[in-house]
């Protein structure tokens, strides 16, 4: 079973408009990571929020961590037809990566 | 600077053939990934090293699946024999020493096709 897993499987919006992926995790991490990963590509870290931090920033993208609830948000603003890609959440324990199975956002004109 | 290289990008091989992709970690990088992606189980680690040494072996992928750090800067997976239920984007990860399992860049990925 998934010991990290986005709530949505697919979303859409339209270019301009915010955009907000939740994860929920299981186990006691050391990190939350964002992913995103465009067609034919490998996933790339978008931002990394340590289990002491409560919200980080990384220009549009704003990454929140709730350790009581066990639950993340990303968040996009000002969405670009270039961010359509798959937004994975992925809890860190050790060198143990735990993947969501990703969130695939579509942005559209 | 380059980033993580793999390759082939795309491999057909016929059930019980032997394959081995390759990866090719960030320069200067001491900690090495395998994973494999699918649709249905999403991505499951298949291997980790720390400076060459491995830390992870796999658990269930290990009877058909073996990875290998042949010196700081190759690794190779190799799956033999290969399966249908094999199929699926491999993918190899590589971070600093400092980074971790916090900080890994991925490489493109190699499409295994196993028919």
């Amino acid at each position: 079973s998934q010991l990290a897993e986005e709530n949505s499987w697919a979303l859409s919006v339209h270019e301009g408009e915010s955009v907000t992926v939740n994860c929920s995790y299981k186990t006691s991490i050391t990190a939350l990571q964002w992913y995103r990963q465009k067609s034919g590509k490998g996933p790339a870290q978008l931002i990394l929020i340590r289990s002491n931090e409560r919200e980080k920033r990384n220009g549009r993208l704003r990454a929140t961590l709730d350790t009581s609830s066990q639950s993340s948000s990303l968040s996009i603003t000002a969405t670009r037809c270039e961010d359509t890609a798959v937004y994975f959440c992925a809890s860190t324990g050790g060198y143990k990566v735990v993947f969501g199975s990703g969130t695939r956002l579509l942005v559209s004109p | 600077d380059a980033g993580v290289t793999q390759t082939p990008r795309h491999e057909v091989a016929e059930k019980g053939q032997t394959i081995i992709l390759k990866c090719e970690p960030v320069s200067g990088h001491n900690d090495l990934f395998w994973y494999r992606q699918t649709k249905i189980q999403g991505l499951e680690l298949l291997s980790y090293f720390r400076s060459k040494s491995l830390m992870e072996d796999g658990g269930a992928f290990k009877d058909r699946f073996k990875a290998e750090m042949l010196n700081s800067s190759f690794s190779t997976l190799k799956i033999q024999p290969t399966e249908p239920k094999d199929s699926a984007v491999y993918l190899c990860a590589s971070s600093s020493r400092t980074g971790g399992a916090l900080e890994q860049y991925f490489g493109p990925g190699t499409r295994l096709t196993v028919l």
